[in-house]
């Protein structure tokens, strides 16, 4: 077990250019998270697939925003034509659902820090 | 609306003595309850789940207690040490999947 990690740790870019964020969560864990967070102020949901199938998007989940799952293991998440108020740390997590109910601690990475110029 | 709050900005407790969060919900039936420490520039870090048909957990200096009726759960940790001081979140969550995170107490144990 070698916990969640995210790459990379931080990212600057200036404001419209398109970043990706990768995210390796624990082996045998099923289910993959992404949040974003900001300076004082708690991680919000962003949207969480079950193995290879997302299964909910927040409504901050703009359509300048996608993720992808593609084999069940690793995720990605994409910001197209970044804006200032993507300045966040973007998180990702991982569990195990049991019986098909998200009813088990989340794992986190240590996030991507990203800084729009 | 769904709301999630977490008491006061900061609590600053002398080393030895019991740091009491809370974390008050409104318009939310959760199926249970999560407490994490996040130190700065790091991730949330689980420490302890309890759900809506338990009353208290413990776990070596920590407990939590969960009160459906008053919704709300409060989060101790007793003989606290300066090594203690981050902020402390609580989320909560149904069965659907998603967490949903209060904004966090940040505690600090002076020595």
């Amino acid at each position: 077990d070698t916990g969640v990690s995210q790459d990379p740790r931080h990212k600057i870019t200036k404001r419209g250019q398109n970043v990706t964020f990768r995210c390796d969560p624990i082996s045998e864990h099923n289910r993959l998270y992404w949040y974003r967070q900001t300076l004082g102020q708690g991680p919000e949901f962003l949207t969480y697939f079950q193995n290879e199938a997302q299964l909910e998007k927040s409504r901050l989940l703009s359509d300048r925003f996608s993720a992808e799952r593609p084999k069940g293991s690793f995720s990605t998440l994409e910001i197209q034509r970044t804006e200032q108020g993507d300045s966040a740390m973007y998180l990702c997590a991982s569990s195990s659902a049991v019986g098909g109910k998200g009813n088990q601690p989340q794992h986190f990475g240590d996030g991507t820090r990203l800084s729009i110029l | 609306s769904q709301k999630i709050e977490q008491n006061s900005e900061a609590l600053n407790i002398q080393e030895g003595k019991t740091a009491t969060l809370t974390c008050n919900y409104t318009n939310y039936s959760p199926a249970y309850l999560q407490w994490y420490r996040q130190d700065p520039g790091r991730g949330p870090v689980f420490l302890l789940l309890i759900r809506e048909n338990e009353k208290e957990k413990r776990k070596e200096r920590l407990k939590v207690t969960f009160d459906t009726t008053l919704k709300q759960s409060l989060f101790h940790i007793t003989a606290s040490q300066p090594a203690d001081s981050a902020t402390y979140l609580c989320a909560l969550d149904t069965n659907a999947g998603k967490s949903t995170f209060g904004d966090g107490t940040t505690l600090t144990v002076k020595p």
